[in-house]
């Protein structure tokens, strides 16, 4: 079956710092693949969304390539600001009926 | 634009009562989903509903039923409350059963079961 598995958190890092949270997952065929974010006490939003190979999505800063030869949808952001706090889910969905299947949440810390 | 609307967002239960959680999504969403988050576990489908008049079982479906009243809505139920159903519930929608389409989620129904 499919599974996503992220590297575990936290992960604390100062304002203005580069982030980079793994994401690799295990799928038949071509899915697409997401990164959610939740805020405290807040559901899970759509950051961003890739769909075939080599694309690229980004929102606010954040970006992720979709690399289907390393089974990998790495996000990354150049500068993180404490407003960036939050746990972020990586997800695929498979190709019948939209059904999401999530990693475990990264969540991320910003210091002033 | 409200999006999709869980009620109630806090509950607390004892063990063996029941409890049904409400969804709506205004959206005109085809698709709609009820999920479970735990600690460390990430988001897991408990239900789905494809569309209008049709649910089926996601990977953890015991202990609950669900309801697709109409498009607009998707209920859950526990018709005997236990303690290992103490989690934080999401009801999403997505507009077709494209895979490149989204899910938009609700804010969440915090229950607990003592």
């Amino acid at each position: 079956g499919n599974s996503v598995t992220q590297m575990e958190g936290p992960v604390t890092l100062s304002e203005e710092a580069f982030l980079t949270i793994n994401c690799t997952y295990t799928a038949t065929g071509y899915p697409s693949l997401f990164w959610y974010v939740q805020y405290p006490g807040e559901g899970l939003q759509l950051l961003l969304k890739a769909t075939k190979a080599d694309d690229k999505g980004s929102n606010k800063g954040f970006e992720a390539t979709y690399r289907k030869e390393t089974t990998s949808f790495h996000l990354e952001k150049g500068s993180v600001q404490v407003s960036d706090s939050a746990v972020y889910f990586c997800a695929l969905s498979d190709r019948a009926g939209n059904m999401l299947t999530f990693g475990g949440g990264t969540r991320l810390m910003v210091k002033p | 634009n409200a999006g999709v609307t869980q009620t109630p967002k806090f509950q607390v239960l004892k063990t063996g009562q029941s409890m049904t959680l409400q969804c709506a999504q205004d959206m005109n969403h085809n698709s709609m989903y009820w999920y479970r988050q735990d600690p460390g576990m990430g988001l897991r489908l408990i239900y789905y509903s494809a569309s209008e008049g049709t649910t089926d079982k996601g990977e953890v479906p015991n202990g609950y039923n669900v309801s697709r009243l109409n498009k607009r809505e998707f209920s859950l139920r526990l018709e005997s409350a236990a303690p290992s159903q103490t989690s934080v519930y999401f009801c999403a929608s997505s507009g077709g059963d494209r895979s490149d389409q989204p899910q938009h989620f609700g804010d969440g129904t915090r229950l607990s079961i003592l």
